[in-house]
């Protein structure tokens, strides 16, 4: 069954510093995407970026990028430099060929202070 | 053009009454998803149409539920006879095109429903 797990309820990081977000996913298709989603506390989903199952390299977008692990079947995001702006939920989604709709994770809060 | 629109962005209603919840998606965006999520939750999945083609409503929980949307065009969500437990922000998505892996999901800003 499709599942995507995230096991840090809270993470707390200072400005400037690099923080990464777990995610771990479950999936028997081998065509499959990730996706990482930010809510701040206006509650609006944003997407950060897309990592393919069968893209070579990992994703980066900005200050964002996926450490994508097939064979441990992992998708953490690393933000650079963070900054007080950063500070939100984080979602991990997962989408393959038999469902259309995203599985999301439970989520990540990312507390960023100065 | 704007990004997706939903109405209300809060609404309070007693247990049992019937709600109405209504998307906007992005011009053009084929398709069209809504999802719900409990208090400190994740996302989950509800109902998702694609053009004319018969909608997934694999996700509804109860068949207090109903969902339409005419075309490409606006959708709304029902909620009848509402329970406590349906209290949760309702989140529409669309994305521009029939739906591969890697199609990106927009989404609107939410209605926050509470049930008393």
């Amino acid at each position: 069954a499709q599942k995507i797990t995230q096991t840090q309820p809270g993470m707390f990081v200072q400005e400037k510093e690099a923080v990464t977000l777990d995610c771990t996913y479950d999936t028997s298709d081998p065509s499959y995407g990730l996706f990482w989603y930010k809510q701040p506390s206006s509650g609006e989903m944003i997407f950060l970026i897309y990592q393919g199952s069968y893209d070579q390299q990992n994703a980066t977008e900005g200050r964002y990028s996926l450490n994508f692990q097939k064979a441990r079947k992992s998708a953490n995001l690393v933000i650079s430099a963070s900054q007080l702006g950063d500070s939100a939920m984080y979602f991990c989604a997962m989408r393959d060929r038999k469902k259309t709709a995203l599985i999301f994770g439970k989520g990540t809060t990312l507390s960023v202070s100065s | 053009g704007a990004g997706v629109s939903q109405s209300p962005s809060n609404k309070v209603t007693e247990k049992g009454k019937d709600v109405e919840l209504r998307c906007d998606p992005i011009s053009g965006h084929t398709a069209l998803y809504w999802y719900r999520q409990r208090l400190g939750q994740g996302l989950e999945f509800l109902i998702y149409f694609q053009g004319n083609s018969a909608p997934d409503k694999s996700g509804l929980p109860s068949d207090r539920f109903s969902a339409e949307r005419t075309g490409e065009s606006v959708s709304t969500l029902t909620i009848q006879r509402t329970q406590q437990e349906d209290s949760a922000v309702y989140l529409c998505a669309s994305s521009p095109r029939p739906s591969g892996i890697g199609e990106t999901q927009y989404f609107g800003p939410g209605t926050r429903l509470l049930v008393l």
